[in-house]
């Protein structure tokens, strides 16, 4: 496709419940990345996927958080028993690693609601 | 550890006049520097980014960026504001190809008529 896209774009769920969220990347992209963004912050890095390396899990703030990704297509993010300080906007990025480049871009988010 | 601090939670500018948003950075090595905005119900948008060479940055929609390695700085700059930039504006920094990137707080732009 032409950009990153995310769904749902939006999703309201009760505290205890799971999740999953997905990601379509931008096509021939090999890294694919997601970040959080809390209301009123900055983004905050979760997971690092690349080819078929281990991914840095290094953000995921605990283990009721965890991600996968086939190949270099579709991720999917999934957080068990939501709490509601889960509640933000769940952002994907994509980007083609070359020799010196590496830009990220974005798809729209998924904005979790955990009531 | 990489960071990123963007001093200016908010700015209020005139349209039309100058706007200079501040990022100021954190990291061992060389950086890669980004500027991205994120426009109300929108996702971000890449404006423009340093790897290396030439340090003034030319970007999309009329910003530019300069690069300062004795003071850590990337400083995103607009000669003439538009309403349409009302949004919210992220620097972020990352190292080598493959690299998390790591975002500053944010600066939210607030265009007066």
């Amino acid at each position: 496709g032409a950009g990153v896209s995310q769904s749902p774009s939006n999703k309201v769920t009760e505290k205890g419940k799971d999740v999953e969220l997905r990601c379509d990347p931008i096509s021939g992209h090999t890294a694919l990345y997601w970040y959080r963004q809390r209301l009123g912050q900055g983004l905050e890095f979760l997971i690092y996927f690349q080819g078929n390396s281990a991914p840095d899990k290094s953000g995921l703030p605990s283990d009721r958080f965890s991600a996968e990704r086939t190949g270099e297509s579709v991720s999917t993010l999934t957080i068990q028993r939501t709490q509601q300080e889960d509640s933000a906007v769940y952002l994907c990025a994509s980007s083609f690693l070359g020799p010196s480049t590496d830009t990220q871009y974005f798809g729209p988010g998924t904005r979790l609601t955990v009531l | 550890a990489q960071s990123v601090t963007q001093p200016d939670i908010h700015i209020t500018v005139s349209e039309g006049a100058s706007l200079e948003l501040r990022c100021n950075y954190s990291y061992g090595a060389t950086p890669y520097l980004f500027w991205y905005v994120q426009s109300p119900g929108q996702g971000l948008q890449l404006l423009l980014k340093y790897f290396s060479g030439d340090t003034l940055v030319q970007g999309i929609k009329g910003f530019e960026a300069e690069f300062k390695r004795s003071q850590s700085s990337f400083n995103l700059r607009k000669p003439s504001v538009h309403w349409s930039d009302a949004a919210e504006y992220f620097c972020a920094v990352g190292g080598a190809a493959g690299n998390k990137l790591t975002f500053g707080g944010g600066t939210r732009v607030l265009v007066k008529p």
